[in-house]
């Protein structure tokens, strides 16, 4: 079975500096791996997505995650971070079921990033 | 292009009465459609998910049901509403031979 942690539920990182947010998988076969920011009382955006391509992904708003199967993890990044990127956010893994082409997708808990001036 | 429509926006309702959420999808056909919630400070739990017209599968056991009566039209419902069922609710749909959804804005449920 597939499953997503997300290694810290909040960080904490002042204006203009880096951000990184950690995610590892665990799959039986190759993945389909998503990042998702949630704003606060808003659904879900797609910040990027990997789907086998390209191991380094960029995405919306200057993020970008790389892809490590060695380490089967996902992190997400920027270098600078605005005082908008403060949310909530998902790192989501595929699990595809041949059944109907149905795509069930599995979430970690999520981590909260909070930006201070 | 594909939009994803969810309302209401806020809800609350006593304990004990029924829930009707509704979700619609226009732009695309056959797609994959999904109910999640998502408790206080927690993630995204599946509740249900639907490939096609009529056919609804849960993924735990709860108070709650699902329909699909249109192939682009998806309804959570609940004939007598607990005070466990208050959170946030959305709905989401995929292609069938694709991977990412694509999220409605949620709907705010309180049961007083």
């Amino acid at each position: 079975a597939q499953s997503v942690t997300q290694l810290d539920s909040h960080v904490s990182v002042s204006e203009g500096t880096p951000v990184l947010l950690r995610c590892n998988y665990s799959s039986s076969y190759s993945p389909s791996l998503f990042w998702y920011v949630q704003h606060p009382n808003k659904g879900l955006q797609l910040l990027l997505k990997y789907t086998s391509a390209a191991t380094l992904v960029k995405g919306i708003n200057g993020f970008e995650a790389e892809f490590k199967k060695s380490e089967t993890s996902f992190h997400l990044t920027k270098p600078s971070a605005h005082m908008s990127d403060a949310a909530e956010y998902f790192c989501v893994v595929s699990e595809s079921r041949f059944s109907g082409g149905y795509n069930k997708l599995i979430f970690g808990a999520g981590t909260r990033l909070a930006v201070h001036p | 292009s594909q939009t994803i429509h969810q309302w209401p926006a806020t809800l609350v309702q006593p304990v004990g009465s029924p829930l009707s959420l509704e979700c619609t999808v226009e732009g695309t056909s056959n797609p994959n459609l999904y109910w999640y919630r998502q408790a206080a400070g927690r993630g995204l739990q599946l509740l249900f998910y639907s490939v096609g017209i009529g056919q609804i599968s849960s993924e735990v056991p709860q108070n709650l049901s699902a329909s699909r009566p249109q192939d682009r039209q998806f309804i959570l419902s609940s004939k007598k509403l607990l005070l466990s069922d208050s959170g946030f609710y959305l709905c989401a749909w995929n292609r069938a031979t694709g991977t990412e959804a694509f999220f409605g804005q949620g709907t705010r449920l309180t049961v007083v």
